[in-house]
């Protein structure tokens, strides 16, 4: 029964490095989030995607870029890392039930 | 659009007190609401939701919450507070179960 699963769940990276944070759901689930966890901050939405093939930005999309060539799959990708995205990734999915269920996290540090 | 406001940023309670923590939305129409919770370096888990009927919503771990139109409110409550309880809680609210808005937070601490 895994659900959403993203990894890495540590990294480290450099200014300026690029990565890409994994994420798959295996609930058939057509719509994906990605969301960044900022003490205080709450969860903002930085891109989504209704089905494969369409994907659009949310609150916070810029450094991000993301694509949907399957259902399961969601990457997302920073383009050129800086220290302002050292935060909590999550990704998320939601079907029918009208339920967002989410990934276990991955913590980013770019220093 | 829809928000979310949850009042309190950090709410202490003793251990076999109550927990009240607090949430009120904005939307147009009637949504669909959550409460998640996460616990230290986890994800978020669903710990209850209303979508249509009965108002009083009954969760896990002894939790439940009241949906209230007329004050569009949707209080998480606990009788007893365990210490198992300590975490972060969140609020969300949704229309379209695509497009979920949350609050930013309750950080619940249980005192024993």
């Amino acid at each position: 029964n895994a659900g959403v699963t993203q990894t890495p769940k540590f990294q480290v990276l450099k200014t300026g490095q690029s990565m890409t944070l994994q994420c798959a759901q295996d609930m058939n689930h057509e719509y994906m989030s990605w969301y960044r966890q900022d003490p205080g901050m709450g969860l903002r939405l930085i891109h989504y995607s209704v089905g494969a093939g369409i994907t659009d930005q949310g609150e916070v999309p810029n450094g991000y870029n993301v694509s949907r060539s399957t259902t399961e799959d969601f990457p997302l990708r920073l383009l050129s890392a800086a220290p302002s995205q050292t935060s909590v990734y999550f990704c998320a999915s939601s079907g029918s039930e009208n339920t967002i269920y989410f990934g276990e996290g991955s913590w980013l540090t770019v220093v | 659009a829809q928000s979310v406001t949850q009042l309190g940023s950090h709410v202490s309670v003793s251990e076999g007190a109550l927990v009240l923590l607090r949430c009120n939305y904005s939307s147009s129409v009637p949504p669909y609401l959550f409460w998640y919770v996460q616990y230290p370096n986890q994800g978020l888990q669903l710990l209850l939701k209303y979508t249509t009927g009965a108002t009083l919503v009954k969760g896990i771990n002894g939790f439940e919450a009241e949906f209230k139109k007329s004050e569009t409110s949707f209080h998480l409550t606990k009788p007893s507070a365990h210490m198992s309880d300590a975490a972060e809680y969140f609020c969300a609210v949704t229309l379209t179960g695509n497009q979920f808005y949350f609050g930013t937070g309750t950080s619940l601490t249980v005192i024993p």
